[in-house]
């Protein structure tokens, strides 16, 4: 079955680590997405990329880096720059160009220890 | 920064009845988008509808788009309890010329057996 799979389900990172959340897509979708959800609230953009080997800030970049390597895969690093990691961490894809929706995984949880 | 706000935040009715959330966005759109968030999971896109279009239907799903008041609402028809969830509404901005995604805040809806 084609889909987007993230891990781990949670992560825990200790004060002053760098962690890397995973987003891999059989889909062969161009483009994908991380997002960032606090509780009760909507989905903030942290990057995007639309092709391999190249990406963009989204409204909160700081303190996090990506990589797209490959069109299959787009992790994310929460680096020790970003005061407030704990939140629930989306990854999404898109085929093409729009109008189509975004497919989405099924979250990590990451929580400062 | 967040475009949509969805209205009410929080929704709880009973199973046969239908549920009604509204959105409101800023700017002009190419198209607008609802998606389903059931509680610690990843978002489920539900339907698109397209600056040019006023109306569309999926199975229970009806939604409307009044591009002249920049709102959208999504209509729940015989509501069960598995439709349980939050649910947000996506604008893709017109002025954005990659196809990034802003999302609402979101409106809980509960539905009792």
């Amino acid at each position: 079955d084609g889909g987007i799979t993230q891990s781990p389900k949670y992560l825990f990172r200790k004060e002053g680590q760098n962690v890397t959340l995973s987003c891999e897509q059989n889909l062969n979708h161009d483009a994908m997405y991380w997002y960032r959800q606090d509780p009760g609230q909507g989905l903030r953009l942290i990057y995007y990329s639309q092709i391999v080997n190249d990406f963009q800030k989204g409204d909160i970049a700081e303190g996090y880096s990506v990589s797209r390597e490959k069109k299959e895969s787009f992790p994310l690093t929460v680096t020790s720059a970003q005061k407030n990691p704990t939140a629930f961490y989306l990854c999404a894809s898109r085929y093409g160009q729009a109008p189509y929706g975004y497919t989405f995984g099924s979250g990590t949880r990451l929580t400062v220890v | 920064s967040q475009q949509g706000e969805e209205d009410p935040q929080a929704l709880s009715i009973q199973e046969g009845e239908n549920a009604t959330m509204n959105c409101s966005y800023k700017t002009s759109i190419n198209n607008l988008q609802w998606y389903r968030q059931n509680s610690g999971r990843g978002l489920v896109h539900l339907i698109l509808i397209r600056s040019n279009e006023r109306e569309k239907h999926s199975g229970r799903l009806r939604v409307t788009l009044d591009t002249s008041k920049k709102s959208s609402s999504l209509l729940i028809t015989a509501s069960r309890a598995a439709d349980t969830a939050s649910y947000f509404c996506a604008t893709d901005p017109e002025s954005y010329n990659t196809d990034k995604l802003i999302f609402g805040t979101g409106t809980r809806l509960q539905v009792f057996p």
